[in-house]
């Protein structure tokens, strides 16, 4: 069946770069997602990239896909204290009736 | 805000307990979801509504019992409940049922304890 799997933890130091990982299996992907959940909150749509780009940047986020290798990262820069959170990635897929397929979320942890 | 409200934000329970989660959107949205979510785990999907009518129940228990009155409002009644079901529950909702650029959009979650 489907699977969308990310790391569970990411440490970075303040004021670098973080790259959240992530991948997944079905290959009628046609959206995939990035959410951040920050304590005590929902889930908030940060960014999504379209399957047939590579590439999407917005300000500080930029978010690769390789659709080849089914990998999708997350690379926020010059990373702040605010960034703490965890961090969701989303498949959205035709052979999965167009239904959100989640991970089970990255905890960014930002080191003073 | 992402214009989805959930209330209560805390419930605990006891087991033999019956209470109700509620949640509002005010987007025009078509679709609304439950989500179970727990820590470490990728988020399950509970129950969907399009236009009211209920088109997806992934195997949850029958303790959990959904509604939903109109396509704005979205409800989970729970009754005789098991520690393990304690959660946060979230809301969602979406335009319609195709997750597409929009992606859908979430309340803050109910944060549940079973006793």
């Amino acid at each position: 069946g489907e699977d969308v799997e990310q790391s569970l933890f990411l440490s970075v130091r303040e004021g670098d770069s973080s790259v959240i990982n992530c991948t997944y299996t079905d290959s009628s992907s046609t959206y995939l997602y990035w959410y951040k959940q920050e304590p005590g909150a929902g889930l908030q749509l940060l960014t999504y990239i379209f399957s047939n780009m590579d590439m999407k940047q917005d300000q500080r986020l930029t978010v690769l896909l390789n659709k080849k290798d089914k990998h999708l990262s997350l690379r926020i820069a010059d990373t702040q204290t605010g960034d703490s959170a965890i961090y969701f990635c989303a498949e959205s897929a035709k052979d999965s009736n167009y239904q959100l397929i989640w991970g089970a979320g990255t905890k960014l942890i930002i080191k003073p | 805000e992402t214009g989805v409200t959930q209330t209560p934000r805390h419930l605990v329970m006891g087991m033999t307990n019956k209470k109700s989660l509620k949640c509002e959107q005010h987007l025009g949205h078509n679709a609304m979801y439950w989500y179970k979510q727990s820590a470490k785990k990728p988020l399950e999907l509970m129950f969907v509504y399009n236009f009211k009518e209920q088109t997806e129940n992934n195997s949850v228990p029958s303790r959990f019992s959904p509604e939903c009155p109109n396509s704005s409002h979205l409800f989970l009644h729970l009754h005789t409940l098991q520690p393990e079901d304690s959660a946060l529950y979230l809301c969602a909702s979406s335009q319609d049922l195709r997750a597409l650029a929009a992606g859908q959009f979430f309340g803050p979650g109910t944060r549940l304890t079973v006793l």
